[in-house]
């Protein structure tokens, strides 16, 4: 089944330290995202990519950083630097960025708490 | 900064009635708007896009835009206590040649049986 798979379902992070969160997609979609939803909240835009190798910053990007080496995977690293990660993480995909009616397709998502 | 705007409810309604969630979004240039439906715990799942001015039916939900007034609405009819979720607005706009998706708080829906 073709689809967006984000790993791992629950991360714990320590205090100084660096985690990163999974993100895999076979639909052969060009685009993909990352968002974090608080509670209560709108989903809020980390960073995209349109293509390989290529990325952008979102509306809250600081403390974060991202690489996309491969079409397929997008993962989305949480810095010390970011000091609330406590969050409800979203990996999202489209067809490609190029076009506003393209619609998402979103992971199931990774619940990160500090310990 | 691009926002939409949402009640966020609880909007309480009793089985079989109309459901009304509403919208409203402060980029001009937008040009595509989604609703999503979150159940709690889960990602969104899409449940209606909208293009241009007017309705949109899709079986019991139907969506309503109007560029002029910068508002988009969700209807939903016949509401079952399975459309109890978390409705959310988005709004797409193209910023430096990328498409990229505004979303609302959302707004808490709870059908009664």
């Amino acid at each position: 089944d073709g689809g967006i798979t984000q790993s791992p379902k629950y991360l714990f992070r320590k205090e100084g330290q660096n985690v990163t969160l999974s993100c895999e997609q076979n639909l052969n979609h060009d685009a993909m995202y990352w968002y974090r939803q608080d509670p209560g909240q709108g989903l809020r835009l980390i960073y995209y990519s349109q293509i390989v190798n290529d990325f952008q910053k979102g509306d809250i990007a600081e403390g974060y950083s991202v690489s996309r080496e491969k079409k397929e995977s997008f993962p989305l690293t949480v810095t010390s630097a970011q000091k609330n990660p406590t969050a409800f993480y979203l990996c999202a995909s489209s067809i490609e960025a190029a076009r506003t009616n393209e619609k998402l397709f979103f992971g199931s998502g990774t619940q990160l708490s500090v310990l | 900064q691009k926002e939409v705007e949402q009640n966020s409810g609880p909007l309480s309604v009793p089985e079989g009635a109309i459901a009304s969630l509403n919208c409203t979004y402060s980029d001009r240039g937008s040009q595509s708007f989604f609703w999503y439906r979150q159940y709690s715990g889960k990602s969104p799942e899409l449940i209606m896009s909208i293009y241009s001015n007017g309705d949109k039916e899709d079986g019991r939900f139907t969506a309503q835009l109007n560029k002029a007034s910068q508002y988009v609405s969700l209807l939903i009819r016949d509401s079952q206590p399975s459309d109890s979720a978390t409705y959310l607005c988005a709004v797409a706009s193209l910023n430096s040649g990328y498409s990229t998706l505004t979303f609302g708080k959302g707004t808490m829906l709870l059908v009664s049986p």
